[in-house]
């Protein structure tokens, strides 16, 4: 199957520091990339909607000036954590889908980043 | 919206035996996509096993499998000969083919499965 690459797998970064994440799709290109958060032992929760070239969509209750994410390439969309707060530790995924016509492929997910804030 | 459904937090299981894990969920559209996802120890999300929902034969992928009721927006997933490896969170999820929610997959609470030996 596709692979996407995420990057870093874990990071730790003191409070009111920026933290980047990136989400690569090495094997193909994506147009479209998600952006889930998950809390330990629950669900993931879709955070947005990376579109390349275009601004992301947002999920109701997430906030665009905290969480800016940046499509600029059909294979790279980055996720930067602003500000962050100990509130913001999570766990974080990605994934990016094939573009149509291969209709109904899944949603190839990148190995995740540990955020931890302190 | 739609919602997924995993009514099962907590499963378990004897090594070499089946196991069922629920999931339902709601929808308007008649066409989109059913996933099961395994999330083990390391987070990273794998894939089990996928319905079209136009299909009505029943996916199956080695010891997974799964039965589709779509009349009753039914998803439950099967594993038979449950291995110790298969100990993990698993994850339904409800993806549209179309319309503004296109490729956006909502997940259930997910349903952690142990295997005992």
């Amino acid at each position: 199957g596709a692979v996407v690459s995420q990057h870093p797998s874990w990071v730790i970064c003191k409070s009111g520091t920026s933290v980047k994440i990136e989400c690569r799709s090495l094997d193909f290109q994506a147009t479209t990339m998600f952006w889930y958060r998950q809390f330990p032992k629950q669900s993931l929760m879709l955070m947005a909607t990376s579109n390349e070239g275009s601004k992301a969509t947002y999920e109701q209750g997430v906030e665009k000036d905290k969480f800016l994410i940046n499509h600029a390439s059909l294979t790279l969309s980055t996720l930067t954590v602003t500000s962050a707060h100990p509130e913001d530790s999570s766990f974080y995924i990605c994934s990016a889908r094939e573009p149509r016509p291969r209709r109904g492929t899944e949603a190839f997910f990148g190995q995740g980043t540990r955020l931890t804030v302190v | 919206a739609q919602t997924v459904t995993q009514s099962q937090p907590e499963m378990s299981v004897q090594e070499a035996e089946t196991v069922t894990l629920s999931c339902t969920y709601d929808t308007s559209e008649s066409d989109y996509y059913l996933f099961w996802y395994k999330q083990p120890p390391s987070r990273q999300m794998i894939l089990v096993i996928r319905q079209e929902a136009y299909k009505q034969q029943n996916a199956t992928e080695n010891r997974f499998s799964v039965n589709f009721q779509k009349a009753a927006k039914s998803f439950s997933l099967k594993i038979s000969d449950s291995q110790l490896g298969d100990a993990a969170m698993y994850f339904c999820a409800y993806t549209p083919l179309y319309n503004t929610n296109a490729g956006k997959s909502t997940f259930g609470d997910g349903t952690t499965l142990t295997v005992k030996p």
